[in-house]
């Protein structure tokens, strides 16, 4: 299966800063990543969609200009949460969906705290 | 859309008993149901999946699972747990347009103590 590589596993920020996730497919070229969100106690939300070369689809609800996502290569997308506000803290986990299509391979999350 | 439900947040359960993990599903279209396992500080790892066919899917560590459409459940069984099976389980279902889209469960902590 696919390795997925996410950086970093935890963070702590401070309030209205910025941070960037990494999100790597180490062992092939992924055109699509797939960006989630996980509450305390709550199910993985699927946040966006990354397009290796275009513009990423953002889910019902979920604000693109403070979630920026960059997919400037195959093996690597990027997620920044802008201006993070305590609310933001949260677990993201991003994932790639192999060459068969009949599977999802995930990273092994970031948790974000921000203070 | 689709839900998922897992009304168990945590199952305790001693090593060698048998466990059930329960998942419910709602969807007005037909589906793809997953089971994922999440070990501590690492990714989700897909145990099982059923797509069509047999309702009765299994994995390699001795997990099944049984899609039963009247019930919309897809519930996870083990006859008998090791220490090594304790870990959090999500549930999850993807709609015919693909398997990239996945909506999850909240999620089953196990437990698994000597």
């Amino acid at each position: 299966g696919a390795v997925v590589s996410q950086h970093p596993s935890w963070v702590i920020c401070k309030s209205g800063t910025s941070v960037k996730i990494e999100c790597r497919s180490l062992d092939f070229q992924a055109t699509t990543m797939f960006w989630y969100r996980q509450f305390p106690k709550q199910s993985l939300m699927l946040m966006a969609t990354s397009n290796e070369g275009s513009k990423a689809t953002y889910e019902q609800g979920v604000e693109k200009d403070k979630f920026l996502i960059n997919h400037a290569s195959l093996t690597l997308s990027t997620l920044t949460v802008t201006s993070a506000h305590p609310e933001d803290s949260s677990f993201y986990i991003c994932s790639v969906v192999g060459q068969v299509n009949t599977e999802a391979f995930f990273g092994q999350g970031t948790r974000l705290t921000v203070v | 859309a689709q839900s998922v439900t897992q009304l168990d947040s945590q199952v305790p359960v001693f090593e060698e008993a048998p466990v059930e993990l329960r998942c419910n599903y709602s969807s007005s279209v037909s589906v793809y149901l997953f089971w994922y396992v999440q070990y501590p500080n690492q990714g989700l790892q897909l145990l099982l999946k059923y797509l069509s066919g047999s309702t009765l899917v299994e994995s390699i560590n001795g997990f099944e699972a049984e899609f039963n459409k009247s019930q919309t459940s897809f519930h996870l069984r083990k006859p008998s747990v090791h220490i090594s099976d304790t870990a959090e389980y999500f549930c999850a279902v993807s709609d015919y347009t693909g398997f990239q889209k996945l909506v999850f469960g909240t999620g089953t902590r196990l437990l698994v103590s000597p």
